[in-house]
Formats: C-alpha cells, structure tokens, sequence
C-alpha cells in the first residue's frame, strides 16, 4: 500500500549547523512531495515542495531534493537557528490529491 | 492572507454521540480533505472531497464518518456514534484546481481537538 518512511524520528543540532531529514515513499504515482513544520499545538505548515519533474528546489535556508528512481526525498536546512526546533513531516501526494504524511521528526536546535 | 478556518477549537463528548466538525476552506479553492493526528503521531488521511462528492477515503473513513458541503462555504465532518479511539486533532484542508500555474499546496485549518470520554 501507500507509505512514507521518515528519518530519522528525532534530530538534534547545534544552532548554525545543517539538518537533513529523509523520506521514502512507495507509491511510484506520487508526484508532489511537500515538507510541512508543525509546533506544538498548531495547524501543519508548508515550508516547502517539490513536483516530480524537478529534482532539487531551494529557498533561502531550506532545500528540498528528489530522486524519482530511488523514490527518495529529503529536506536541508541549513545555518539553523532554535526558531527551526518543531515537527517536520514530509509527504507524498499521488494524482488523487491526498497526502501521504511520514512519521514526523523531532528537530532541537540547541543555542 | 486567506485561511482555512475551523470550528470549535475544541470539542469534548461523550463515547456514542455525535459530532460534527466544521471548516470554512478558503473560497477560490475546489478541493476539500479532512486529516486527522492522533497525539504524537503522522498526520492521517481521512476523505477527500470535489465537485460536491467524495473523490478518495481512507479505510479509517468507514460508515461511521460522513463529509457534506451544505451550502457554498461550510465543510462538515460527522462522526454519527464516537469512540474513545476518534479522539484526535482533526484538521480540514483546501487546494486549488491544478493547473500549470497554480501549486499543489494543501492550507491547513487551526483543528479541532475532540475528545471522547
């Protein structure tokens, strides 16, 4: 069936250092892959996404690559700052429009 | 900057009653879906919804969920007899029609946490 592996479940980095979070999805029809942060208590939020026919998409601190045959994608954030510390999930959207959500991972950015 | 918004924030009840759940999606856009999070997991698929009818369900959508757009800007979830396991953060979203020039990007509404006791 459909799935999105995320990893790792938690990450912790030193402010100013990269973050890079992995996602593997199943469904070869998926097409669009956005990354969303969510903080505590709060509604999902884009960051930043990427369609299949583009492997890397970069805006400002964040950087979004795919590889379409390794079904792979991941999120780069870098110069991070404790501000970044939230939830991340990524997610995999067939034709049909649904997101497919990862299992979300922790990010700590340590001042 | 227009939002999806939801109503109530939070809603408690007890196992077996009904609830619904309301989302005002931003009002340009065409598609409509209901998610829900259990506390501390992923983000769940539930129903997706154009042109006044389901589109996709998940198998979590059984015959105890039900979605309607009762006029041009309400979006309802109803959960017809509650379990303790449908408490969650529910959240509504909303896209646009895809087309060369607009995104796939799906804007999350605030959620209503339910709670079933």
């Amino acid at each position: 069936g459909e799935n999105v592996e995320q990893h790792p479940s938690t990450l912790s980095v030193q402010e100013g250092d990269s973050a890079v979070i992995k996602c593997t999805y199943s469904d070869s029809a998926s097409n669009y892959f956005p990354w969303y942060k969510q903080e505590l208590g709060k509604r999902p939020q884009l960051i930043i996404d990427i369609r299949s026919n583009v492997g890397e998409k970069k805006d400002q601190r964040i950087a979004v690559t795919l590889n379409k045959t390794a079904k792979h994608f991941s999120l780069h954030i870098t110069e991070t700052q404790p501000e970044d510390s939230a939830v991340y999930f990524c997610a995999a959207s067939p034709y049909t429009g649904k997101l497919i959500f990862g299992q979300g991972t922790t990010l700590q950015v340590k001042p | 900057e227009p939002e999806v918004t939801q109503t109530p924030s939070h809603q408690v009840t007890q196992m077996g009653q009904e609830v619904i759940l309301r989302c005002v999606p931003i009002s340009n856009h065409l598609y409509f879906y209901w998610y829900r999070q259990i506390l501390g997991q992923k983000v769940e698929f539930l129903v997706s919804f154009y042109n006044n009818e389901i589109s996709e369900k998940s198998e979590i959508f059984d015959d105890q969920f039900s979605v309607e757009r009762p006029d041009g800007s309400n979006f309802t979830l109803k959960i017809r007899s509650t379990k303790l396991e449908d408490s969650a953060m529910y959240f509504c979203a909303s896209r646009q029609h895809r087309t060369e020039y607009t995104t796939d990007t799906q804007y999350f509404g605030p959620g209503t946490r339910l709670t079933v006791l």
